[in-house]
């Protein structure tokens, strides 16, 4: 696709439930960023990947949450035990990433997927 | 503590007027600073970018102002439309890869 793509656009889980986000980034897209969006508020950082690794994770609030990115391209966002307070837009970004210069390296937003917690 | 304070206030103005949005940024010296669009239902979308030795940047009917003595940054559309009515987001980078935003703001064109 041309775009970044998250699946499922919507998730409703129940309190306690284990929960599972899908990013595509866009295709030869070496950086990968999660972000949760509460509502009227800004994209709230979680966690960078470069290639397979996570270069920056502490934008993760606790140890419920986790995202591997095992190939390089897409990425899942893993969330224990889910809680009402994790109830939000989770959005999905990638970049051209290592070898673009950090000023232009510009984020492609994902449309995210809307997490509500019961 | 570190803060980027966008004004929490939608505006409202007129089609064919400018509108100047406001990003305030107090304990932080970035080395730019990004605007996006936000629409309903949407992921940001890129904008525009500052760099500190840049007084003003354009883009169409977009412009950038960054004071780094003020610590602020002004977003300008002028002869503004219905469809640019969006929330606006101001971003910076405080180092390394971590991209830090503001609350946005939402601005109404009325036909």
């Amino acid at each position: 696709g041309a775009g970044v793509s998250q699946t499922p656009s919507n998730k409703v889980t129940e309190k306690g439930k284990y929960v599972e986000l899908r990013c595509d980034p866009i295709s030869g897209h070496t950086a990968l960023y999660w972000y949760r969006q509460s509502l009227g508020q800004g994209p709230e950082f979680l966690i960078y990947f470069q290639g397979t690794g996570a270069a920056d994770d502490s934008g993760l609030p606790n140890d419920r949450f986790f995202a591997v990115r095992p190939e390089g391209s897409v990425s899942t966002l893993k969330i224990q035990r889910t809680e009402r307070g994790d109830s939000a837009v989770y959005l999905c970004a990638s970049s051209q990433g290592q070898g673009a210069a950090l000023s232009t390296d510009t984020q492609y937003f994902g449309p995210g997927t809307r997490l509500t917690v019961l | 503590s570190q803060k980027i304070e966008q004004n929490s206030e939608a505006l409202n103005i007129q089609e064919g007027k400018t509108a100047t949005l406001t990003c305030n940024y107090t304990n932080y010296s970035p080395a730019y600073l990004q605007w996006y669009r936000q629409d309903p239902g949407r992921g940001p979308v890129f904008l525009l970018l500052i760099r500190e030795n840049e007084k003003e940047k354009r883009k169409e009917r977009l412009k950038v102002t960054f004071d780094t003595t003020l610590k602020q940054s002004l977003f300008h559309i002028t002869a503004s439309q219905p469809a640019d009515s969006a929330t606006y987001l101001c971003a910076l980078e405080p180092g390394g890869f971590k991209t830090i935003f503001g609350a946005g703001t939402r601005l109404f064109v009325k036909a």
